[in-house]
């Protein structure tokens, strides 16, 4: 039973430049969530989805930020025109709201360090 | 809005050594889940325990033990006999019973444990 896993996970890029990170949830876990987590800070919710249907955004997600879980499995989140400030480590989690694989608690991935230079 | 208080930044302990970590929130919900998650050095987090608003019972996991108490807004994680290898950050966190099913989590800043030899 693999965990949640998220790639690549560590980018450096410049300010500017579209990244994109990937997270491939736990097989059976029909919910994926997108937090970001600052140094000294807690994780803070970005996204979340719930099969393919994104439920709810934070004001955090700006207009730069795009996620997207086209077919409810993997998901993506996309970085435009980077900029210093969101130098973070961005976290994948997932849960599972269906039947007898039902768990509140979320289980959490690896992370993708992001420093914009 | 809902908020998770963790007062205590940093706290150093002698291996043996018993330690609480306190944890306060607000929720105008009268149906939320506390949860408390660890984050050792290797970043990744790791979900300890979940606890439902309408069950106060304290619940003991070996050398884990953690006291909820609606009338304070307290869940506070006490860790006895305390080892080297709990050093770590840990997180509580709270989420608001959404549709009948927990959604995103708020954090709390996180409290640094470094127990010595």
């Amino acid at each position: 039973d693999t965990g949640v896993s998220q790639n690549p996970r560590h980018k450096i890029t410049k300010r500017g430049q579209n990244v994109t990170f990937r997270c491939d949830p736990i097989s059976e876990h029909n919910r994926l969530y997108w937090y970001r987590q600052t140094l000294g800070q807690g994780p803070e919710f970005l996204t979340y989805f719930q099969n393919e249907a994104q439920l709810e955004k934070s004001r955090l997600l700006s207009d730069r930020f795009s996620a997207e879980r086209p077919k409810g499995s993997f998901s993506t989140l996309e970085i435009q025109r980077t900029e210093q400030g969101d130098s973070a480590m961005y976290l994948c989690a997932s849960s599972s709201a269906v039947g007898q694989l039902f768990s509140y608690e979320q289980y959490f991935g690896p992370g993708t360090r992001l420093t914009v230079t | 809005a809902q908020k998770v208080t963790q007062a205590q930044t940093e706290i150093s302990v002698v291996e043996k050594e018993d330690v609480t970590l306190d944890c306060v929130y607000e929720t105008r919900d009268t149906t939320y889940y506390l949860f408390w998650y660890k984050q050792p050095p290797s970043g990744e987090l790791v979900f300890l325990i979940r606890r439902n608003s309408f069950d106060e019972q304290n619940e003991i996991s070996g050398r884990y033990s953690w006291n909820f108490q609606k009338s304070t807004s307290s869940f506070n994680f006490t860790i006895t006999a305390s080892q080297v290898v709990d050093s770590a950050v840990y997180f509580c966190a709270l989420s608001e019973a959404n549709t009948g099913t927990a959604s995103k989590l708020t954090f709390g800043t996180g409290t640094r444990l470094q127990v010595t030899l």
